[in-house]
């Protein structure tokens, strides 16, 4: 059964700081994987996503990359903004024939810090 | 476009107490989910509709039903709710299965 994992659960930096979120995916026979943000009481917002094939994937500040075969990825939010506080999520889609489930992480809270 | 939309926003049941939360997306989407969100579990996915026609279950299905009633439209119907269904649902509609999924706002669910 894949597992994503997110470390830390919870992490605060002062605004302007550079910083890397973590997730990890017990099975790498994934589709793709894709970046979250979730903001508190509201829905999931799509930031990045990266398929099998990709290495990363950018947008903005934001640089995701993806090692399938160590089962890794990373989100790394350049110049960090009080904006960017929010929880981030990262999910993997399996490799399957049928269907398109989402496994997902607890996510990682973030607190940017004026 | 107003996206993804769900109703109601905010639920409150009595145990044994049937409800159907709606769905309606106006993307042109192909494919539907409905999620559940609980502290500690993350999400996770209830049921989904690949198609118009197609349903299949997720990951925990148990105790949920649903119907793709069209493209546009995927309802998730609790028939006995039980304390355990509370949480918050979200609704999420990708073109194809391996594109990005988008959001609904949310159902919030609790059941006394």
């Amino acid at each position: 059964k894949q597992e994503v994992t997110q470390i830390p659960a919870a992490l605060s930096v002062p605004e302007g700081e550079n910083l890397v979120l973590n997730c990890s995916f017990t099975d790498s026979a994934i589709y793709n994987l894709q970046w979250f943000r979730q903001d508190p009481g509201k829905g999931l917002t799509s930031l990045l996503l990266i398929q099998s094939s990709q290495r990363e994937q950018t947008s903005g500040r934001l640089n995701a990359s993806l090692d399938k075969s160590s089962g890794r990825s990373t989100l790394y939010i350049a110049a960090s903004q009080p904006g960017d506080s929010a929880t981030y999520l990262c999910a993997v889609r399996p490799m399957e024939t049928s269907g398109s489930r989402l496994t997902f992480g607890e996510g990682t809270q973030l607190t940017v810090n004026p | 476009n107003a996206g993804v939309t769900q109703t109601p926003k905010f639920q409150v049941l009595k145990t044994g107490q049937s409800m159907t939360l709606q769905c309606a997306q106006d993307m042109n989407h192909n494919s539907m989910y409905w999620y559940r969100q609980d502290p500690g579990m993350g999400l996770r996915l209830i049921y989904y509709s690949a198609s118009e026609g197609t349903t299949d279950k997720g990951e925990v299905p148990n105790g949920y039903n649903v119907s793709r009633l069209n493209k546009r439209e995927f309802s998730l119907r609790l028939e006995s709710a039980a304390p355990s269904q509370t949480s918050v649902y979200f609704c999420a509609t990708s073109g194809h299965y391996q594109e990005t999924q988008y959001f609904g706002p949310g159902t919030r669910l609790l059941v006394l």
